[in-house]
């Protein structure tokens, strides 16, 4: 079965830090999509990026970029020079086809980031 | 950037109590989930609804939840008879293809 962890449940970091957030997923299938929320206190989930399975170039955005590592399983995240507001909960997913041709996101159990001043 | 809404915000309900949750999908989406997140846990399918009948639906998804379509822009969650344990997050979303959600920003539904 397919499946999603993230086995850092939380991380402090000080401002200006680098922190990178591990994922690490299982699936039997050879098309699949992976990507990263976040969600701030105010609980809505913000799309962070989606990767297809053929694509295993790394992607850089701002101070966020992206690992994707087929050979290990991993999609990590990382930040640089974290800000306190980057504060949130960041979650990994994954795409699982259904019986119905429809798609469902496994989603992993998140990773608490605490950026302090 | 088109939005998926979701109303209300916040909504809670006496145990027992019917509760039916709203989202307005983009307008040219075919596809249409629910997911559902208890506080502090990881975000959980519930249901996905394509072509005006559901496609997938969770264990999660008993006799007491139920989706609609009723006039072709809403989508709507209903809970029967809420327990205390219904108390979450609950998001909607849709997308033109079966991945790639654009995601609600949640109800957060409390039993009390």
């Amino acid at each position: 079965a397919q499946k999603v962890t993230q086995a850092q449940t939380e991380i402090s970091v000080v401002e200006k830090e680098d922190v990178t957030l591990d994922c690490v997923y299982e699936t039997r299938d050879t098309t699949y999509y992976l990507f990263w929320y976040k969600q701030p206190p105010s609980g809505e989930l913000v799309f962070l990026i989606r990767r297809n399975s053929f694509d295993e170039q790394n992607e850089i955005s701002g101070r966020y970029s992206w690992n994707f590592q087929k050979s290990t399983s991993s999609f990590n995240f990382t930040i640089t020079a974290s800000q306190v507001v980057d504060s949130a909960v960041y979650f990994c997913a994954l795409s699982e086809p259904t019986t119905s041709g429809t798609y469902k996101y496994i989603f992993g159990t998140g990773t608490r980031l605490k950026v302090l001043a | 950037e088109p939005e998926v809404t979701q109303t209300p915000s916040h909504q809670v309900t006496q145990m027992g109590q019917e509760v039916i949750l709203r989202c307005v999908p983009i307008s040219n989406h075919l596809y249409f989930y629910w997911y559902r997140q208890i506080l502090g846990q990881k975000v959980e399918f519930l249901v996905s609804f394509y072509n005006n009948e559901i496609s997938e639906k969770s264990e999660i998804f008993d006799d007491q939840f139920s989706v609609e379509r009723p006039d072709g822009s809403n989508f709507t969650l209903k809970i029967r008879s809420t327990k205390l344990e219904d108390s979450a997050m609950y998001f909607c979303a849709s997308s033109v293809r079966n991945y790639g959600y654009t995601f609600g920003s949640g109800t957060r539904l409390t039993v009390v």
